[in-house]
């Protein structure tokens, strides 16, 4: 069984740092994309970074670029986020969530197949 | 690209069809997903390929539509259907937006 687990969350205030964690396991993390997508308090879904399986390639939101650094550890099956310079506008739940598509099967990626539980971030002083 | 949702708030009886809304700014061709979100609880896809069920999904879920304009139905509603529902777009991957939701309530 696939499972995707946050942590890291915290209250941190105005211009701290933070890093989440995801925890995967039941599945070839290796074979496959990953991405953290945050959602703010009573409001929707927003994308913010995706790595693919070798983390040779990054991508950002541009609400979180230049702040935000995403990374793998393949050994360890974990993705990470790193967030510095955190607004109060970067408050939200931030969800890890697995790619559907296998590398290299040529289908279109991004149907965000899986999802963690998601890790609390409330920036505030 | 914008993906905007309608409406956003349906209220539908149970047992009876619902049918939400999804219109992009700009072609996505059939690069489209639908997820269902209850509360206190992470999203789950429910479509893919704008048509495609994911695993798992009940046949009442169903989804049609390409280009900018797209569908999602529920054929007949049952108690744990009642949720808020996102469409995606990931024909412009790596940039992902997703809809601004529909909530879907009891009539």
């Amino acid at each position: 069984e696939v499972q995707l687990l946050e942590s890291g969350g915290d209250l941190v205030q105005p211009g701290g740092s933070l890093r989440l964690s995801c925890a995967a396991s039941g599945f070839t993390f290796t074979d496959y994309t990953m991405y953290w997508v945050r959602q703010a308090p009573g409001k929707g879904l927003e994308w913010v970074s995706s790595i693919i399986h070798s983390g040779d390639s990054t991508y950002y939101a541009d609400s979180v670029k230049g702040r935000f650094t995403v990374s793998r550890d393949n050994s360890r099956n974990r993705v990470y986020l790193q967030m510095n310079s955190l607004r109060a506008e970067d408050t939200a739940v931030y969800y890890c969530a697995k790619e559907r598509v296998v590398r290299g099967s040529g289908m279109a990626k991004g149907p965000f197949e899986k999802w963690g539980q998601g890790t609390l971030v409330i920036v505030s002083s | 690209i914008v993906m905007t949702q309608s409406p956003a708030t349906l209220s539908v009886s149970p047992g009876e069809r619902a049918t939400l809304s999804c219109r992009a700014s700009q072609s996505v061709n059939s690069n489209l997903a639908w997820y269902q979100q209850k509360p206190g609880q992470a999203p789950r896809l429910l479509i893919y390929g704008a048509s495609t069920r994911a695993t798992g999904i009940p046949v009442r879920f169903s989804g049609s539509g390409s280009g900018t304009e797209f569908t999602l139905t529920i054929s007949s509603l049952q108690s744990e259907d009642f949720a808020v529902y996102y469409c995606q777009q990931y024909n412009h991957w790596p940039s992902i937006t997703f809809g601004q939701g529909t909530r879907l309530e009891v009539k």
